[in-house]
């Protein structure tokens, strides 16, 4: 399968600041996602996105948060003012179209809030 | 709500031992089910699934069968390698495409 690519590898930010993780799918995919997991923590569901909106979002996805699909392929996410529990890996996911729910994953962001 | 319990880890286990991890779900409809494993420093990749009961998902000698009536996806495999040293995580999906994933469990596989 084609990999998802995601930049940064690893971000450390000072608390309050804005981050921007980056997320590179396969361009004809419609379903996108993201995921976080605290270290030590399960992997929780934040947000889906399809057909450029968002389809669905967790209690965790609150106003700091946002997503865009900015020039049909990069996938963003955005944190506006992050806080120290916000340190976790953030994972994008993209699943194709037609039905097939298997969902495919990048290799993640660390975020270190500090 | 949909959830997923998984045996807590972690598991340690010699080479070419049996590996078995329990999984089990509740979820307000009719779920497919996951395994996602994770390898040290790289992301999520799928390992096997299952969309109704009876299925058996397999892949790399893993094997999960869908249990719908102990709502169950255990995963396992009759011989493990140094190689299968990872974190295991159960998931499910109900018709709403985001997955609900289990704590995961640590596999430690020994030479």
């Amino acid at each position: 399968e084609p990999e998802v690519t995601q930049t940064p590898s690893h971000q450390v930010t000072q608390m309050g600041q804005e981050v921007i993780l980056r997320c590179v799918p396969i361009s004809n995919h419609l379903y996108f996602y993201w995921y976080r997991q605290i270290l030590g923590q399960k992997v929780e569901f934040l947000v889906s996105f399809y057909n450029n909106e968002i389809s669905e979002k967790s209690e965790i996805f609150d106003d700091q948060f946002s997503v865009e699909r900015p020039d049909g392929s990069n996938f963003t996410l955005k944190i506006r003012s992050t806080k120290l529990e916000d340190s976790a890996m953030y994972f994008c996911a993209r699943q194709q179209s037609g039905g097939n729910n298997e969902q495919y994953f990048g290799p993640g962001t660390r975020l270190t809030v500090t | 709500g949909n959830s997923v319990t998984q045996m807590e880890g972690p598991v340690t286990l010699s080479e070419e031992a049996f590996l078995t991890i329990n999984c089990t779900y509740t979820a307000t409809g009719y779920p497919s089910l996951f395994w996602y494993v994770q390898y040290p420093g790289e992301g999520l990749q799928l390992l096997l699934k299952a969309t109704k009961a009876d299925d058996k998902g397999s892949n790399k000698g893993f094997e999960a069968t869908y249990r719908k009536e102990t709502t169950s996806f255990h995963l396992e495999k009759g011989s493990v390698q140094v190689s299968d040293s990872a974190v295991y995580f159960c998931a499910l999906e109900v018709n709403d495409y985001k997955l609900s994933f289990g704590a995961g469990t640590t596999v430690t596989v020994r030479a």
